[in-house]
C-alpha cells in the first residue's frame, strides 16, 4: 500500500503569485508520480507524470512546472497565477497500474 | 475514457435500486481498466479493476462489465446506499505509464 501526503489541504493566492505544492510518497523505492488536476464539477486531467528523479513529462501546455528532486518528492510549482490555475490538485502513484491518490490540494485563486 | 473536460453526468438513484454507471473508451489498445470513487473534498479511491481479458468481475456489492466490441465499461452497483454517493470516474491504462480518466458521473442516493 502507498501512503501519499500533500500539503496545504487549501490555498487561497492572489493572481500573479508563485505556487509550491508538495507532494511526498511512502511505499516502494522508485514510484511513477502524477500530478492531476480536476476543475469545479469535471473530470481530472493529467498534468505531468515522473517516473524518476529529475525525470518530468508534460502532459498539457500550461502555466504550472513540476520538479522531482528526490525520489519520492514531487512538486507542481508557478511562478505566476492565473485565475484559471484555481482548481483542486492532486498527487497520485501509480504501483502496478493502481493509482493510489493523496488528499488534495484545493486552489483558490482570486 | 471520455473527453476530460466535459461537465460530469448526473445519476440520481432510490436507496436499494441498484446503479449503473457507464463509461465510454477510446484507446482500442487499453488493457486494463479501474473504476474510482471519489467523495467530495477527497482523492479518489480504487473500487474495483478488469483485464481486458475478461468481460466480467465482481466485488463486494459492485461489478464491472466489459464490452471490447463497443469500446465500453460499465460499473453496477448492488442495493444502493446513503454512503454510495459520490463521484465515479472510469480509468484505462493507455500506456505503461498513464492512466487516462474519464469524465465522471456524479451519484446522488434518494433516501
Amino acid at each position: 500500500s502507498q501512503t501519499i501526503h500533500q500539503w496545504p489541504a487549501t490555498l487561497v493566492q492572489p493572481v500573479g503569485s508563485p505556487l509550491s505544492l508538495e507532494c511526498t510518497v511512502e511505499g516502494t523505492s522508485n514510484p511513477n508520480l502524477y500530478w492531476y488536476r480536476q476543475a469545479a464539477g469535471r473530470g481530472l486531467q493529467l498534468l505531468f507524470y515522473s517516473v524518476g528523479i529529475g525525470q518530468i513529462s508534460s502532459e498539457v501546455p500550461q502555466n504550472l512546472s513540476a520538479s522531482r528532486p528526490q525520489d519520492r518528492q514531487f512538486i507542481l510549482s508557478s511562478k505566476k497565477l492565473l485565475l484559471s490555475d484555481s482548481g483542486f490538485y492532486l498527487c497520485a502513484v501509480i504501483v502496478v497500474l493502481e493509482a493510489f491518490f493523496g488528499q488534495g490540494t484545493r486552489l483558490t485563486v482570486v | 475514457g471520455e473527453s476530460v473536460g466535459l461537465h460530469l453526468p448526473t445519476l440520481s438513484v432510490q436507496e436499494g435500486d441498484n446503479s449503473i454507471i457507464n463509461c465510454a473508451y477510446s484507446n482500442s489498445a487499453s488493457d486494463y481498466f479501474i473504476w474510482y470513487k471519489q467523495e467530495s473534498g477527497k482523492g479518489p479511491q480504487f473500487i474495483i479493476d478488469i483485464r481486458s481479458n475478461m468481460d466480467k468481475r465482481q466485488g463486494q456489492r459492485v461489478t464491472v462489465l466489459l464490452n471490447k466490441t463497443v469500446k465500453h465499461l460499465s460499473l453496477q452497483i448492488a442495493a444502493t446506499q446513503p454512503g454510495d454517493s459520490a463521484v465515479y470516474f472510469c480509468a484505462e491504462n493507455t500506456n505503461d505509464y498513464k492512466l487516462s480518466f474519464g469524465a465522471g458521473t456524479t451519484v446522488t442516493v434518494r433516501a
